[in-house]
């Protein structure tokens, strides 16, 4: 059975310092990648896909993740964090033969503290 | 353009009732998908449907059905609610095709059943 993983359950870090989310896939086929956000009492927003071509991809906020086929990861990071970025987030596989149905992690807890 | 509409946003049901949950994709999207989120469980496929037919099943009871409309409107249908079914229910929707794996999640709906 497909599986995503997310290592982190919770991270805490401060205004300003770099951050990564973890997150690792079990696959032998094609795999579409999202990272999504989710603010309290809210639904899910896209933040990031990886869908094919170039292996590092961005956000409009500063995020990006990298996919990385042999170790099967597809981790989030940003070089340096805002308050605002508090939230949790969660990692999402669509697999090339499951049309449009996702698989999630667990979801970070992403916490920053001033 | 409007994003995912669900309604209600807010249920209390009592165990042993149904609940009929409502979903507006994005205009031009053909593909509804639903998920269930609990603290427990996280994220959990549901079902997706496509052009009236559902094309993806998660593994969940037989309580749990679902339909699209001829407009892409979906709904799901929960029958018999057990203490468990307590959750947020996400509606996702995406272009549908097969080379659409993109998801846009609306707020979802919060079902408490008591």
């Amino acid at each position: 059975a497909q599986s995503v993983t997310q290592l982190d359950s919770q991270v805490p870090v401060f205004e300003e310092a770099p951050v990564e989310l973890r997150c690792n896939y079990s696959s032998s086929v094609s795999v579409y990648l999202f990272w999504y956000v989710q603010y309290p009492n809210q639904g899910l927003q896209l933040l990031l896909k990886y869908l094919s071509g170039s292996t590092l991809v961005e956000s409009i906020n500063g995020f990006e993740a990298e996919f990385n086929k042999s170790q099967t990861s597809f981790h989030l990071r940003k070089p340096s964090v805002h308050i605002s970025d508090t939230a949790e987030y969660f990692c999402a596989v669509s697999y090339n033969n499951a049309g449009n149905m996702l698989t999630f992690g667990g979801g970070t807890r992403l916490m920053v503290k001033p | 353009k409007a994003g995912v509409t669900q309604t209600p946003r807010y249920l209390i049901k009592t165990r042993g009732q149904q609940v009929t949950l409502s979903c507006s994709p994005i205009s031009g999207h053909r593909s509804v998908s639903w998920y269930q989120q609990t603290p427990g469980q996280g994220l959990q496929f549901l079902f997706e449907y496509f052009s009236e037919t559902q094309r993806n099943k998660g593994n969940f009871p037989g309580r749990f059905s679902g339909r699209q409309f001829s407009n892409s409107r979906s709904e799901m249908n929960v029958s018999t609610l057990e203490l468990g079914d307590s959750a947020l229910y996400l509606c996702a929707s995406s272009l549908g095709g097969t080379s659409s794996h993109e998801q846009y999640f609306g707020p979802g709906t919060r079902l408490t059943v008591t």
